[in-house]
């Protein structure tokens, strides 16, 4: 079956530095998203991206947060600034159509100290 | 206040028996997806209801969506220590393009 792959799958900096999440969605998927997971928390939306575009995002996903689709490949997040308290596990997941099956990829942890 | 609650929150059973989780919500969905997620890996989907009042069964699972397509339910019947992990639902608001996950039944089946 076809897998959503997310790089790295830890990441450890240092608050007030910027990180970059990577994701390489499903090739023929046209919606992306990004989620997040505090240890031991619910799985938090984070924003969704068609048409090379934000079409949503959460009240989490601030001015320190953006995403882009560099490439007809690539999908990532970007946290200018992190924060303690951004320290989570980041799920990145595509799919073909809204309400249809949500792929996942196995995650970055990021740990900010 | 969380648009998906689940109940209960922890849930620790023998192996051979049934249980029921809950997911309510007072918003509509378009769609409603189980998903099953394992530590340290990402949620991984089940099923995915449409229909009000839809019934599917994936072996012993058992999913409910409400007729009002607010709620729905997951039953196991004879619970296996592998059925053990965090269940999650996840609804799909109309004319909305994000799923918004519950906080999750953590289920743990003792051999």
């Amino acid at each position: 079956e076809p897998e959503v792959t997310q790089t790295p799958s830890h990441q450890v900096t240092q608050m007030g530095q910027e990180v970059i999440l990577r994701c390489v969605p499903i090739s023929n998927h046209l919606y992306f998203y990004w989620y997040r997971q505090i240890l031991g928390q619910k799985v938090e939306f984070l924003v969704s991206f068609y048409n090379n575009e934000i079409s949503e995002k959460s009240e989490i996903f601030d001015d320190q947060f953006s995403v882009e689709r560099p490439d007809g490949s690539n999908f990532t997040l970007k946290i200018r600034s992190t924060k303690l308290e951004d320290s989570a596990m980041y799920f990145c997941a595509s799919t073909l159509g809204t309400g249809g099956k949500l792929f996942f990829g196995s995650g970055t942890q990021l740990s900010v100290l | 206040t969380q648009l998906l609650e689940q109940s209960p929150q922890f849930l620790s059973i023998q192996e051979g028996e049934n249980l029921t989780v809950y997911c309510n919500s007072s918003s509509v969905f378009s769609s409603l997806q189980w998903y099953r997620q394992e530590p340290g890996e990402g949620p991984v989907l089940l099923v995915t209801v449409v229909t009000g009042g839809e019934v599917k069964k994936l072996k012993r699972l058992t999913f409910q969506f409400g007729d009002a397509r607010k709620d729905s339910s997951l039953h196991i019947t004879a619970a296996q220590p592998g059925d053990t992990g965090l269940y999650l639902c996840a609804g799909d608001l109309p004319n909305n393009n994000d799923m918004r996950f519950g906080a999750g039944t953590r289920l743990t089946v003792k051999p």
